[in-house]
């Protein structure tokens, strides 16, 4: 399974979007990028997951990059509760193992 | 539609007692099934996997245990617990779609060895 690289922390003002990157530069041809979030104390929350082509649904946008070597999660409207650790993960197929890096803290401020 | 069970939510425990964590899935079938382990303040540490009935895999060296005993259900086990098990140990199960399918999180078992 392919490593992912995300900054450890990021900051966003309330109502803005939220640009979350995340690198996956030995990603394969079979794998899927997969985003989750973890709020304090809960446990890891599905976002969203593609591909190659872009991504949206009702609580994110996913952006993958043509070369498929990095992705961007954006919230378009970051609110407070938007707060978490978000987690960026590349897997495929039946392989089993799936690896979570050390993710992205995101502090929304008011 | 589809659910994860994990108990006891919480815990605390001498060191050298052993544990049980017990997760079982309901709602589906041949899942793939995750421990994993969270220390405070830190990312999540996948602990062992398992891919069918009795095939456990091991990801880290560790005084603790995975057994699954039926399809929809995987134990955690230590037989003498340290310090530095403490920690929230995650569930989890995904159920593989050719090269998709989601992961989906029990709640977790908070554990606190003294």
């Amino acid at each position: 399974d392919a490593k992912t690289t995300q900054p450890p922390s990021m900051d966003c003002a309330e109502g803005r979007a939220a640009n979350l990157p995340c690198n996956h530069s030995t990603i394969s041809g079979n794998e899927y990028v997969y985003w989750y979030r973890q709020i304090h104390s809960q446990g890891p929350q599905y976002i969203i997951h593609g591909l190659k082509n872009n991504e949206t649904n009702e609580m994110a946008s996913l952006i993958i990059t043509e070369d498929r070597k990095s992705s961007t999660l954006i919230l378009p409207h970051a609110t407070l509760r938007d707060t978490a650790v978000y987690y960026c993960i590349v897997l495929g197929g039946n392989t089993g193992k799936l690896i979570f890096g050390q993710g992205t803290t995101l502090q929304v401020k008011p | 539609s589809q659910t994860i069970h994990q108990w006891p939510a919480t815990l605390v425990q001498p060191v050298g007692s052993p544990l049980s964590l017990e997760c079982t899935v309901e709602g589906t079938s041949n899942p793939n099934l995750y421990w994993y382990r969270q220390a405070a303040g830190r990312g999540l540490q996948l602990l062992f996997y398992s891919v069918g009935i009795g095939q456990i895999s091991s990801e880290v060296p560790q005084n603790l245990s995975a057994s699954r005993p039926q399809d929809r259900q995987f134990i955690l086990s230590s037989k003498k617990l340290l310090l530095s098990d403490s920690g929230f140990y995650l569930c989890a199960w995904r159920i593989p779609q050719g090269n998709t399918g989601e992961l989906f999180f029990g709640e977790g078992s908070r554990l606190t060895v003294l």
